[in-house]
């Protein structure tokens, strides 16, 4: 089983700055990574397909990099609004896995 | 646009099954993949296994015992069914649909508590 660790585990930042979100898989899993946001309440949304690949309607300022164990979310000049927990999820190899999730706070 | 409605019982008593279906609205690939992901409160996600088009399932190891996922073409709908359940499965329950491997459109979630 693939196992996804993330870091950090919390993160508070101010607006406007930029954010790195790292989730490292304990073997190279190709390109099959997504991310996902949930605000609280609400079901996670994707953000990000197959490590770098942009969603309509996904703010531009999200954006992903990465491929085999390593991997990257970028928030390029954060909103109050992209207050949420981040979970990467591989589809590399079954059983399918999540990271254990990050949390932004807004200061 | 694509939506998805949960519903089934949302609190069980320890060893009972827990059963709930997602209906897909608006789904329009011709290949598909369901899934069912769980979130324990305060917890991160689970994936808890998956049924595609043809109806071939694949399920968690850490679950497979205990769950069955099946499809209804006829009415577009999208069943779980986990026997035996304990405390530790109770969580928010998240139907998925998509036209790859990952999760695209989610349902909103059914919380599930298990208590005597």
């Amino acid at each position: 089983e693939i196992v996804l660790a993330q870091s950090p585990d919390f993160q508070s930042v101010t607006p406007k700055e930029k954010v790195t979100i790292t989730c490292r898989a304990s073997q190279s899993i190709g390109s099959s990574l997504h991310w996902y946001q949930q605000k609280p309440d609400q079901s996670p949304k994707l953000l990000i397909k197959y490590a770098s690949q942009s969603i309509s309607g996904v703010p531009s300022r999200f954006s992903g990099s990465g491929s085999g164990t390593d991997f990257t979310l970028t928030i390029n000049g954060l909103e109050a609004e992209d207050a949420a927990a981040y979970y990467c999820h591989q589809s590399s190899s079954l059983p399918y896995s999540f990271g254990q999730g990050t949390k932004l706070e807004i200061k | 646009q694509v939506q998805l409605q949960q519903w089934g019982a949302g609190l069980l008593k320890p060893s009972e099954t827990l059963s709930l279906t997602c209906g897909v609205y608006g789904g329009s690939f011709s290949a598909y993949y369901c899934s069912w992901i769980r979130q324990p409160p305060g917890k991160g996600l689970e994936w808890i296994g998956e049924i595609n088009h043809r109806g071939t399932t694949n399920y968690n190891p850490s679950l497979k015992s205990r769950v069955t996922i099946s499809l209804d073409t006829s009415k577009n709908h999208v069943s779980l069914n986990m026997s035996s359940v304990t405390a530790a499965d109770t969580a928010v329950y998240y139907c998925t649909y998509s036209g790859s491997y990952y999760p695209d459109y989610w349902g909103q979630g059914t919380l599930v508590t298990v208590s005597s």
